[in-house]
Order: C-alpha cells, then structure tokens, then sequence
C-alpha cells in the first residue's frame, strides 16, 4: 500500500523553464510534508517542508504547494538550472511525528 | 558539523552470505534510522532508534536481518543470510529527535549486491 506517490518517475526541461514535480498521498493522518533531493551515490539532502496548515513555501527558487482537499502537493522550481539534475523524492510525516514515508522519486533532468 | 558516516560504501556477496553495515550518525542526535532503498522505488523504513531503544522496526524482516545500536550512538545492520532481493542501497540517517517535523539528515549509504 503505497501511502506517497510520485507517478512520473521522470521529467525532462530545458534550463530557464519551470519544473513542476507532483505528489499524491493517501493518508489523512499526514501533516506535514517535506521534499528531498538525491544526486547518485549520495544520500537524499532535505530540499523544502510545508505544514499542513499552510498551502504555500517558497525558499529561493523552490516552492511547494499543498492541497489538502486533493490530497496533492507540487515542487516548483523556476528558473530550473542544470545543477538541479537530481532524483526528487516527497515525504510525509503523520501527526504523531514518529514515521517519514517516501514516494518513488522522480528523476528531473533540466537540459542547457 | 560531520555528517552520518556509513561504511562499508558497496559490498558484494553471494546469496546465503552475511554482511553487517555500520553507521555513525551526526553528534547528538538521539534518532537514528535505517531505510532500504530499492533501485527505482523511494527509501524503505526498515528500523527506527531513539537513543539505544527500538522505535519501530515493524518494516525489518526479522528471520534475516537485525540491527542494534549499543551506547546510543553508532549502529550496525546485519543481514544474514542474504537473499537476492536484499540488493539495495542501505540508507542510515538521524536527526535531533523523533518528535514533530523534524528533518532526518541521511549519510551517503551503503550499496548491496547479492550475486
């Protein structure tokens, strides 16, 4: 049972344009959710966070929506550069704060 | 500030062989966590820490692997005996406390492959 979705497990742009990652989750116990970044052979590096009572951060070029009704939140990117080339992965905490579910990962690949 | 040290970085072995990760996880931090991550799929919770005392490991097949984390600091992960499917990247990571929103900072992991 697959609680966080990333249904595109890839997206190509070219440099300048936006990037918009999509996340679906399942379980209405999650409040508050957080977006990781991982180059290969490293580990996932926290990127931006949101609280379920918010619908909107933003932290430099990044910003992540959330849609609670929808059950939906995005990552933003814009302008997207070429060092952004990196596995995206959602994750959500449940309010009991205790369990960090991961989506699949997208992978995003911004072309010069 | 040191980041989570993981060792070793890729390992090989043959089916029904055992392996045993290691990590160090950053000064203070009292959670400490292991994720699988299988290629393709997002990090797996296999075993979570507060200080020396098991969380939830409700994720860790228990019949081959098992993890300990003596004096609340480093940890090691054992897998024994492998099975192919066990071919993953082993993900340790730890962070200040497990209350709240709190942000896990993850070493560079682990690479298994079971042959």
């Amino acid at each position: 049972d697959q609680q966080v979705k990333q249904n595109s497990p890839s997206l190509s742009v070219q440099e300048g344009r936006i990037s918009i990652l999509n996340c679906d989750y399942t379980n209405s116990m999650f409040d508050y959710f957080l977006w990781y970044k991982k180059y290969p052979a490293e580990g996932p590096t926290f990127l931006i966070s949101i609280s379920s009572i918010k619908d909107k951060n933003e932290d430099g070029r990044f910003t992540v929506f959330l849609n609670k009704s929808a059950k939906h939140l995005s990552l933003h990117i814009v302008p997207s550069q070429p060092g952004d080339s990196a596995v995206y992965f959602c994750a959500a905490i449940n309010n009991a704060g205790n369990m960090l579910t991961f989506g699949g990962g997208t992978r995003l690949m911004v072309k010069p | 500030e040191a980041g989570v040290a993981q060792s070793p970085r890729y390992k090989i072995i043959e089916k029904r062989q055992s392996v045993a990760f290691w990590c160090n996880p950053i000064s203070g931090h009292a959670t400490l966590y292991w994720y699988q991550q299988i290629l393709g799929q997002g990090p797996k919770l296999l075993i979570q820490f507060q200080n020396n005392g098991v969380v939830d490991d409700s994720q860790l097949p228990k019949d081959r692997f098992s993890a300990e984390r003596l004096k609340g600091v480093d940890s090691t992960l054992k897998i024994q005996p492998a099975k192919l499917e066990d071919s993953a990247v082993y993900l340790c990571a730890s962070s200040l406390t497990r209350a709240g929103a709190n942000v896990l900072t993850f070493g560079a992991g682990s690479r298994l492959t079971v042959l």
